[in-house]
């Protein structure tokens, strides 16, 4: 099974800084990488898909880059309401893989 | 206006089952693929099974022989049945339509419905 493992588990920033979270798979998955954005709550946010698509309605701050093992998830300017937890996914055929998570705090 | 609403969770033994539903308006399940995802406290996402258009579904290997998912078209509804279930399935169930097949993501999702099993 492919593992999902982001970095780092926290990350403390402050309104608008740029905060890059990493998410790494254990063997290459091209670009079929999406991202979450989950806020306590509430439900989770699809923000982007294939590894660097925009999902519609998400603010541009944030761009997702990388194919094969390493991927990123970039917010160019944290806003207030950035603060939450964020997860990449990895989908194939047979089954879907979350990484663990990565919490940004306000700093 | 699409929506997805979770409901039939509760406080359950272990060793019972429960069946969570998704009622969706806004889209046709029999038409999309399907998913459903948990979140165990102070945890994170985890997926949980699918269900394709086509009627084909996967599981994960925590639950896979204990849980079926399932839809009834007439009813516009998902379902999960969850069986022999263990304190670690305690969790905050979601459903969402899956559209990986697309390459794209799990949009829109649900609220979620607590299940907690304990005795």
């Amino acid at each position: 099974d492919i593992q999902m493992t982001q970095s780092p588990s926290t990350l403390s920033a402050s309104v608008g800084d740029r905060v890059t979270i990493t998410c790494r798979a254990s063997q290459s998955i091209s670009s079929l990488l999406a991202w979450y954005q989950h806020r306590p709550g509430k439900a989770p946010k699809l923000l982007i898909y294939k590894a660097s698509s925009l999902e519609s309605g998400v603010p541009s701050r944030f761009s997702g880059s990388g194919s094969g093992t390493e991927f990123t998830l970039t917010i160019s300017s944290l806003q207030p309401d950035d603060f939450a937890t964020y997860y990449c996914q990895h989908y194939n055929t047979y089954s879907r893989t979350f990484g663990q998570g990565t919490k940004v705090e306000i700093k | 206006e699409v929506q997805l609403v979770e409901s039939g969770g509760g406080l359950i033994q272990p060793g019972g089952s429960l069946r969570l539903s998704c009622a969706v308006s806004g889209f046709t399940v029999s038409s999309n693929d399907m998913s459903w995802v948990r979140q165990a406290p102070g945890r994170g996402l985890e997926w949980v099974s699918v269900i394709y258009s086509g009627g084909s579904a996967f599981y994960s290997d925590s639950v896979k022989g204990r849980f079926t998912i399932s839809r009834v078209n007439s009813q516009n509804t998902l379902y999960l049945q969850m069986n022999s279930l263990r304190a670690e399935d305690t969790a905050v169930y979601y459903c969402a339509r899956d559209w990986t097949y697309y390459d794209s993501g799990f949009d829109p999702w649900g609220q979620g419905t607590l299940v907690t099993v304990s005795s």
